[in-house]
């Protein structure tokens, strides 16, 4: 497969460790967070959503932070695998004229788990 | 488990081409968007779609595409005449209520379009 982001920034963990991956959002009007997972030459794969009404949200071994006062979200991986290996984006769904929609990705971040 | 499919996986073509890519969404999905990723940068919205209307566009999307639901299940983006720069990662994306409501997109896996 092909690499995607070969620019992007990189988390290097061990595999068993805690992983913690942060990103910024920039409106004050996105209401809804989704974080995705994308492995190589693959789409965005859905992994954990929080609304804006909310500050944490479990799932299995993931969970996901939001701080509205700072715009900042992030997604914890406990014990992370060889298979949580890939690129991680955050994305603010904004509301749009009509009601409807749109997602803003982040830049992503790349995870490397080593066994 | 439901997903939305993408065809073709890869795309070659001449600049000045007319490309067509295929997206089936979700089969109770309402909602259709498309989103390119150039090789080494994040996702970009392009356009939303409902109702057989365009809800949502960027200024990505200029007189050069166009989107279309030809019949029950299929959602098409067409390039007109490629430019170089139109080489990236399509990638169709659906959600099954998106008026007024936060929800998921689900995304499919993505066309590799190249622009020669």
């Amino acid at each position: 497969g092909e690499s995607v982001g070969l620019h992007l920034p990189t988390l290097s963990v061990q595999e068993g460790d805690n992983s913690i991956i942060n990103c910024a959002y920039s409106n004050s009007a996105s209401d809804y967070f989704i974080w995705y997972k994308q492995e190589s030459g693959k789409g965005p794969q859905f992994i954990i959503d929080i609304r804006s009404n909310m500050d944490k949200r479990q799932g299995q071994r993931v969970t996901v932070l939001l701080n509205k006062t700072v715009k900042h979200l992030s997604l914890q991986i406990a014990a992370t695998q060889p298979g949580d290996s890939a690129v991680y984006f955050c994305a603010e769904n904004i509301p749009i004229s009509g009601g409807y929609n749109k997602l803003i990705f982040g830049a992503g971040t790349r995870l490397a788990v080593h066994p | 488990e439901p997903e939305v499919t993408q065809t073709p996986s890869h795309q070659v073509t001449q600049m000045g081409q007319e490309v067509i890519l295929r997206c089936v969404p979700i089969s109770n999905h309402l909602y259709f968007y498309w989103y390119r990723q150039i090789l080494g940068q994040k996702v970009e919205f392009l356009v939303s779609f409902y109702n057989n209307e365009i809800s949502e566009k960027s200024e990505i999307f200029d007189d050069q595409f166009s989107v279309e639901r030809p019949d029950g299940s299929n959602f098409t983006l067409k390039i007109r005449s490629t430019k170089l720069e139109d080489s990236a990662m399509y990638f169709c994306a659906s959600s099954e209520l998106g008026t007024g409501r936060q929800e998921t997109q689900y995304f499919g896996p993505g066309t590799r379009l190249l622009v020669l």
